[in-house]
């Protein structure tokens, strides 16, 4: 099946130790996003990617950082992470980036920050 | 700008009984709209979704109806079973609102209690 995929489930890091967390995908969407969800609430978005542009979301710390090498990939580099970015961080793919089509999401990667 | 107001949670129901999350918006242009399921420790999935006035979405007995004189989405199933605990997100997207980007409501955790 056509999907989301990404890695690792659970990561712990060190308070200030780099992290990066990666999302790779086989539906060929062309968007590919990077979300921040914090105890069940609404997800944030942190940036999106259509093809290889980038979008930054206003108020996304210059902390998070993210690559696409390829229409499949796509990185999630946290440079200095600190206690307030332990979270849950899902990436999600559409087909185009401004149409109505659902969003389809991977079961994303919950980072713990000790 | 988008908008999407759900009922506050929790909600807890015993097995079998009737099922409504609010759910209401405020958007420009023409919005599909999305409720979205997440199953603890797990990312979003889909569950409906209606892209125009009067559009019904439904899927694994659960329904709503996209009601642009009042602007809702309400969430309904007629009898829930103890696997649809989870928390349930209502979102927007459209076309030419908001650059296409989603847009979720806080989510509503339900619990269902055998």
């Amino acid at each position: 099946d056509a999907m989301v995929i990404q890695n690792p489930r659970y990561q712990v890091t060190q308070f200030g130790k780099p992290v990066t967390l990666s999302c790779s995908q086989t539906l060929n969407h062309n968007v590919m996003y990077w979300y921040q969800q914090k105890s069940s609430q609404a997800p944030k978005l942190l940036f999106h990617y259509y093809d290889k542009d980038f979008n930054n979301e206003a108020d996304t710390p210059d902390n998070f950082q993210s690559r696409r090498p390829n229409t499949s990939f796509c990185f999630l580099d946290i440079r200095s992470p600190g206690l307030g970015d332990a979270a849950m961080y899902l990436c999600a793919t559409s087909t185009r980036q401004g149409d109505n089509s659902p969003l389809h999401f991977g079961n994303g990667t919950r980072l713990t920050v000790t | 700008g988008n908008s999407v107001t759900q009922m506050e949670g929790p909600v807890t129901l015993s097995e079998e009984a009737f099922l409504t999350i609010n759910c209401t918006y405020t958007a420009t242009g023409y919005p599909s709209l999305f409720w979205y399921v997440q199953y603890p420790g797990e990312g979003l999935q889909l569950l409906l979704k209606a892209t125009k006035a009067d559009d019904k979405g439904s899927n694994k007995g659960f329904e709503a109806t996209y009601r642009k004189e009042t602007t809702s989405f309400h969430l309904e199933k007629g009898s829930v079973q103890v696997s649809d605990s989870a928390v349930y997100f209502c979102a927007l997207r459209g076309i030419n609102t908001n650059a296409g980007k989603s847009t979720f409501g806080d989510g509503t955790t339900l619990t269902v209690k055998p």
